[in-house]
């Protein structure tokens, strides 16, 4: 079965530190997302990436970085976490930018920051 | 343009009843649209999609429905299920997909 795995499903920091979550995909998929979860807003881009080293904002990337050293792993880094940056934090993966057989989620991490 | 805008926001059916969400869109480019279905503590996952070129699609209790002129679609989950208590997204692509703000179902027994 293909998979997309985040590393933590549940995450508490405190403000000001810097944070990681990690994103593993095993289905050779060329493009990995990075998108937050908020109640009433749905899900929002934070950055995506098409290839490896390449990376490319989505709609709401400030505060955040994105690190694609290899194909299979895209990370994604908070500088110095903040409290609205509590949130559901969803990676996906696909084969193709849109492509029809549509993205491959992770099942989240929940990230507190206090 | 690039929105899509998903209503309602939270919707209370019974066992056996119909569900019914709606999305509308502005970019007459998107060319494709899928439903994804997320469980409690799950990623979303796709469950129907449909293209521009159609009106309807079914598969099993899930249909959509597809208005072109009026740049909007629909989700209908006929005999709704308490299983089929989970959020749903609608979502267009233009290049990426880009998704609605998400409808919480609960189905009552």
């Amino acid at each position: 079965d293909v998979k997309v795995t985040q590393s933590s499903r549940y995450l508490v920091k405190r403000t000001g530190e810097k944070v990681f979550l990690e994103c593993v995909q095993d289905m050779d998929h060329e493009n990995m997302f990075w998108y937050r979860q908020d109640p009433g807003l749905g899900l929002r881009l934070i950055y995506f990436s098409y290839d490896v080293k390449m990376k490319e904002k989505g709609d709401i990337p400030e505060g955040y970085s994105v690190s694609r050293e290899k194909k299979e792993r895209f990370s994604l880094i908070l500088e110095s976490a903040s409290t609205n940056q509590t949130s559901m934090y969803l990676c996906a993966s696909s084969s193709g930018v849109g492509h029809p057989s549509g993205y491959t989620f992770g099942s989240g991490t929940r990230l507190t920051v206090v | 343009q690039q929105q899509v805008k998903q209503s309602p926001q939270s919707l209370i059916v019974q066992k056996g009843g119909i569900s019914i969400i709606n999305c509308a869109y502005e970019n007459t480019a998107f060319d494709y649209f899928p439903w994804y279905q997320q469980f409690p503590g799950k990623g979303p996952a796709l469950l129907i999609a449909i293209r521009p070129d159609v009106s309807e699609k079914k598969e099993g209790r899930f249909t959509i429905s597809f208005n072109k002129s009026a740049k909007q679609f629909s989700l209908h989950i006929m005999d709704s299920q308490p299983g089929d208590s989970a959020t749903y997204f609608c979502a267009a692509r233009g290049g990426k997909l880009i998704f609605g703000q998400g409808t919480t179902l609960q189905v009552k027994p």
